[in-house]
């Protein structure tokens, strides 16, 4: 099975940087998402890691340590509109076919301040 | 840009009573997935499809569920006799070829069990 440990709660100031942590526990790993998701809306995907290093989407930053079971979402220029639920799933392999599925950590809720 | 629907957005509907939740995913995906978030809660895994046939489920999906893909567009998740801990909102998802791509979200449908 999986585990999947981030903060619960996280407030940065606006146009500052904020990073998110995830540590996982898993008995397979296929790649780990971040997603977004506003109150009562879908997961939006973020960013995708498969390989240990950072990956870099504009104002997002995602990154891998495979050997620590550790990643960490951060977030530049924060703006009012990145106030959300920031949800790390972790993939798991060898579902023959594909589709493997994505276990979901209980994310962290960012609130952005002026 | 392609994006999965759902429907309804909101169903409300008696203990016992079976439903039926709707989704198209995104025309050129091949895998098919339902997850639920109960309010609070993390997004939990239902189920994954692929080729006609359930590829992966969780326990949660036990014999009250069940999935179909009736044409070539939508995906439909039945849950034929509702419970009051079937409250919830649940997501949709669709991927791409190879089943490692991204899992993309539909808005979900809320379904409230009275």
């Amino acid at each position: 099975g999986q585990n999947i440990d981030q903060p619960t709660e996280m407030t940065a100031t606006e146009g500052a940087i904020v990073q998110i942590n995830c540590t996982y526990q898993t008995s397979g790993f296929n790649g780990l998402f971040w997603y977004q998701q506003h109150a009562g809306e879908a997961p939006t995907f973020l960013s995708y890691n498969v390989l240990d290093g950072l990956e870099e989407k504009g104002r997002f930053s995602s990154f891998l340590s495979r050997s620590k079971g550790y990643s960490y979402l951060l977030l530049k220029e924060l703006q009012m509109k990145d106030s959300a639920s920031y949800l790390c799933a972790v993939r798991d392999e060898g579902v023959t076919g594909g589709g493997n599925k994505l276990t979901f950590g209980t994310g962290t809720q960012l609130k952005v301040e002026l | 840009e392609p994006e999965v629907t759902q429907t309804p957005s909101h169903q409300v509907t008696q203990m016992g009573q079976e439903v039926i939740l709707r989704c198209v995913p995104i025309s050129n995906h091949l895998y098919f997935y339902w997850y639920r978030q109960i309010l609070g809660q993390k997004v939990e895994f239902l189920v994954s499809f692929y080729n006609n046939e359930i590829s992966e489920k969780s326990e949660i999906f036990d014999d009250q569920f069940s999935v179909e893909r009736p044409d070539g567009s939508n995906f439909t998740l039945k849950i034929r006799s509702t419970k009051l801990e079937d409250s919830a909102m649940y997501f949709c998802a669709s991927s791409g070829g190879l089943g490692t791509d991204t899992q993309y979200f539909g808005p979900g449908t809320r379904l409230t069990v009275l």
